[in-house]
């Protein structure tokens, strides 16, 4: 079954420690793995996709089909990063998405 | 461009009443997809749909739950005779495609059942 796995439901950090956020997925083929960002009272917003190998606001995620998995570092935390982190994966069929349970992310000062 | 727009942001509705959740897509977008988020787990996908075609309810419960996009309007999400267990937020996205491309969140509308 397709599913994706979050084991954190919640990440502290202090303001420049490094935080990574971890996802794992389960699918037979070749999904397309994504992470999405929610700021407090904000939508839902696309932050990256494994496919396009991009670093977008310092966050870089690489995906590793060896051990499943499809992790979010960045180096150095901001405040400004305190969210909450959805991964999700694409079976490339029709457009819908499978999400994990989401990981809140607190970056203290 | 305004966005994916989705009406009311909140809904109370009493046991036994109906709830209508409006989607309106971005422009140029004719992909609708449901998600509802129950307390304390992840986004669950219940339907995809474009313009007059339900392409894939494989998410949807089996019953009192209906979605459409009309050819003309914003697409309507209906729970019939509402249950406690309903409240949830229920987020659209909309995409030009079905490729993942683009694809734009709506706010969400949080329904809660008393």
């Amino acid at each position: 079954a397709q599913r994706v796995t979050q084991p954190e439901k919640l990440l502290s950090v202090f303001k420049g420690a490094p935080v990574e956020l971890k996802c794992n997925y389960s699918y037979s083929g070749s999904p397309e793995l994504f992470w999405y960002v929610q700021y407090s009272r904000q939508r839902l917003q696309l932050l990256l996709r494994h496919i396009s190998r991009e670093s977008i606001k310092g966050f870089t995620a690489d995906l590793n089909k060896g051990e499943t998995s499809f992790h979010l570092k960045k180096p150095f935390a901001q405040e400004e990063d305190s969210a909450m982190y959805y991964c999700a994966l694409s079976d490339n069929q029709g457009g819908k998405l499978i999400f994990g349970q989401g990981t809140e992310l607190s970056v203290k000062p | 461009n305004a966005g994916v727009m989705q009406n009311p942001r909140h809904l109370v509705r009493r046991r036994g009443q109906e709830a209508r959740l409006r989607c309106s897509p971005m422009k140029g977008h004719s992909h609708v997809y449901w998600y509802r988020q129950l307390p304390e787990e992840g986004l669950k996908f219940m339907v995809y749909l474009q313009k007059e075609n339900i392409i894939d309810e494989s998410g949807m419960p089996k019953e009192r739950f209906s979605a459409e996009f009309p050819k003309e309007g914003p697409s309507i999400l209906r729970i019939q005779q509402v249950v406690r267990g309903d409240s949830a937020a229920y987020f659209c996205a909309s995409s030009a495609d079905s490729s993942n491309y683009g694809y734009t969140f709506g706010s969400g509308t949080r329904l809660t059942v008393v």
